[in-house]
This record gives C-alpha cells, structure tokens and sequence, in this order.
C-alpha cells in the first residue's frame, strides 16, 4: 500500500560519525521534506525539495546534507559538523510544491552515543 | 517568536471527558490550518484542515474550529479514549507568494487520557 517509509526506526551515532536516514514514498509526490523534532519545540525545516536533482535549506540546514537523485526518495545525511544531532526526525512529501498538504513518515530516532 | 503558539502545552483527562487544546497564530497571509495527532514516537496524522473560509470542521469525535480574524483555532475532543493519548500538533500554512508556502508548526499539546 502507499506510504512514506523511513528507516531505520532508530539510529545510534558516534561523536564524528556520518550517518544517513532514509525516506522512500510510493505516492508519486513531487515535493518531499525532512524536519527535525525536539521536545517543547514545533518541528522545524532542514531541507526540502520540489523536483527531482533539486532541493533547498530549509532553516536548520547547517550540519545537513540530502540528495535527490529519485522522484521516490530523499535521504538525509547528518555529518560531524551537526553538534547536537540527538532527535527525532520526519520525513513528509506532497503532492506538488504548491500544495500544503503534507503527510509524513513514522520517523527516525538518532541518538548520539 | 514561534508563529504558532498552542495551549496548553499539556493536560491529563479522565476517559469519557471532553476536553479543549487552543492555537493561536501570527502567520499572515494565511492559507490554511490543520490539525494533526502524534503518537509517541510515530509521524503526525492529519486529523483536520481548515481554510481561512471555513470556521468548523470534524472528524468523528474530532471537531476543529476557526476564527480567521482572531487568528484563533481550537481542537475539541469528545468523550476521550484512551486512544486519545498522544500530541496534537496545530500546523498553519502561510502563503510566501503565488505557489510558495510555508508551514509553521506549534510545539504541540501533550494528551493523556487515564482510565
């Protein structure tokens, strides 16, 4: 069935690690969105994308990198330069960059050991 | 400032009881305002979406309402379950220009339904 998959569920990352989190969606939406949760706070932009080979920062991009090599998936990487990694972070797609509506993946759980 | 600002920022209800979560928001222009429920540690699920012509919506025991000129939203819940446990998160869309928006997040009200 369609969907936003994220994996995995949860990430352990040593000090000075790279690490990637994965999002795949099946639902032939255009537009696709990484956030970052932390508790008390609302989620917060780190990257978005509106097409294929494009994407721009969303407002915590420091410390982020993606690719969008595939209209059906968009990982995200948090190098050694993010100093407080430690989150929880969603994946979102929609139907096309103008449209509002978003839905979004189970979530992946980074902690750093 | 956040733009979204929700109240309270948690509440403990007995099953069976109604209860009301509050968003209030700054985000002008505005396109549209959408309720969502988390559940610990699972994405957000769309529960409402309002837009700045409509003034109430629900969703089963879920109804959303809307005052555009107050920039004010409400989330009632009646007759909780313990299902209802989880964050309820208020999202407005604001409009940046022609084909461009921007979602604002609240940091959401905590649930906890008891037995």
């Amino acid at each position: 069935d369609g969907g936003i998959t994220q994996s995995p569920k949860y990430l352990f990352r040593k000090e000075g690690q790279n690490v990637t989190l994965s999002c795949e969606q099946n639902l032939n939406h255009d537009a696709m969105y990484w956030y970052r949760q932390d508790p008390g706070q609302g989620l917060r932009l780190i990257y978005y994308s509106q097409i294929v080979n494009d994407f721009q920062k969303g407002d915590i991009a420091e410390g982020y990198s993606v690719s969008r090599e595939k209209k059906e998936s968009f990982p995200l990487t948090v190098t050694s330069a993010q100093k407080n990694p430690t989150a929880f972070y969603l994946c979102a797609s929609s139907t096309r960059p103008s449209a509002p509506e978003a839905f979004f993946g189970q979530g992946t759980r980074l902690t750093v050991v | 400032k956040n733009q979204v600002e929700q109240s309270p920022q948690s509440l403990i209800i007995l099953e069976g009881k109604n209860c009301t979560l509050q968003c209030n928001y700054t985000v002008s222009p505005f396109s549209n305002l959408r309720w969502y429920k988390q559940d610990t540690g699972r994405g957000p699920v769309s529960l409402t979406i309002m837009t700045f012509s409509e003034n109430t919506k629900s969703n089963g025991r879920y109804t959303a309402t809307l005052d555009a000129d107050t920039k004010q939203s409400s989330l009632h819940i009646t007759a909780s379950q313990l299902s209802d446990s989880a964050s309820y998160i208020c999202v407005v869309t604001g409009v940046l220009r022609s084909n461009d928006y921007k979602l604002s997040f609240g940091a959401g009200t905590t649930v906890t339904v008891r037995a």
